[in-house]
């Protein structure tokens, strides 16, 4: 495997449903990103990891948890979710430091719909 | 507060040229970021910015301004596989990404 990987690429979802969303980067990479793409909005950063810690939190409602066990793995847990939450879920990897200009590298994505 | 604009769709002719522009107001300004997303895929990095000035790369170049808060992605003798949207996104004081919505690009034969 190489890059960034997500799993499930699809997933369908009651409202009274528990889910988890997985992320793995291949690249070494010390920071990793969990965004929302919804049609025709930006992107909107839901959570941030840095050397497994995490550093940002962008008021996302307690329905989703993130998870980041280690520097190469990122989840995110879902419960109770609203309809308004169906969205394209991107993970996204970067190397913070080292005076780069932290290019993240973005994962297929989770295409969750909420029934 | 922090905005990115760009046009929600553009339509251009294969060969062609087409420009997407991204204006931005920031809180600090350390880079302007491209990002090319096929549909149904991850997005993709174009280029980076963060000097006055062109930078090229093939058929892409990118453009900056800091002074007027402006950018522009080129693109050059235009293929069908370049039919997707193109994000712009901007790296604040803090270093956060602040993104565009986003120009879906259709290229018509």
């Amino acid at each position: 495997e190489t890059g960034v990987t997500q799993t499930p690429r699809h997933l369908v979802m009651g409202m009274t449903n528990k889910k988890s969303l997985k992320c793995e980067q291949h690249l070494g990479h010390n920071a990793m990103y969990w965004y929302k793409q919804s049609a025709k909005k930006p992107l909107e950063l839901m959570f941030v990891y840095s050397l497994e810690e995490r550093v940002e939190n962008n008021s996302v409602p307690s329905r989703f948890s993130p998870e980041c066990p280690n520097s190469s793995h990122l989840f995110l847990h879902l419960h109770t979710l609203q309809p308004e939450d169906s969205a394209l879920y991107l993970c996204a990897s970067s190397q913070e430091g080292g005076g780069s200009y932290n290019e993240q590298f973005f994962g297929p994505g989770t295409r969750l719909t909420v029934l | 507060g922090q905005n990115i604009d760009q046009p929600t769709e553009m339509t251009a002719t294969e060969g062609a040229i087409v420009q997407i522009n991204c204006t931005y107001q920031t809180s600090g300004f350390n880079g302007l970021f491209w990002y090319q997303q096929h549909a149904g895929e991850a997005p993709t990095f174009l280029s980076y910015n963060v000097l006055d000035g062109l930078e090229e790369k093939g058929r892409f170049s990118s453009f900056l301004s800091r002074s007027k808060g402006y950018s522009y992605l080129l693109l050059k003798e235009l293929q069908m596989k370049d039919s997707a949207s193109y994000l712009c996104a901007v790296m604040d004081s803090n270093y956060q990404l602040i993104w565009g919505a986003g120009t879906k690009l259709i290229i018509k034969p």
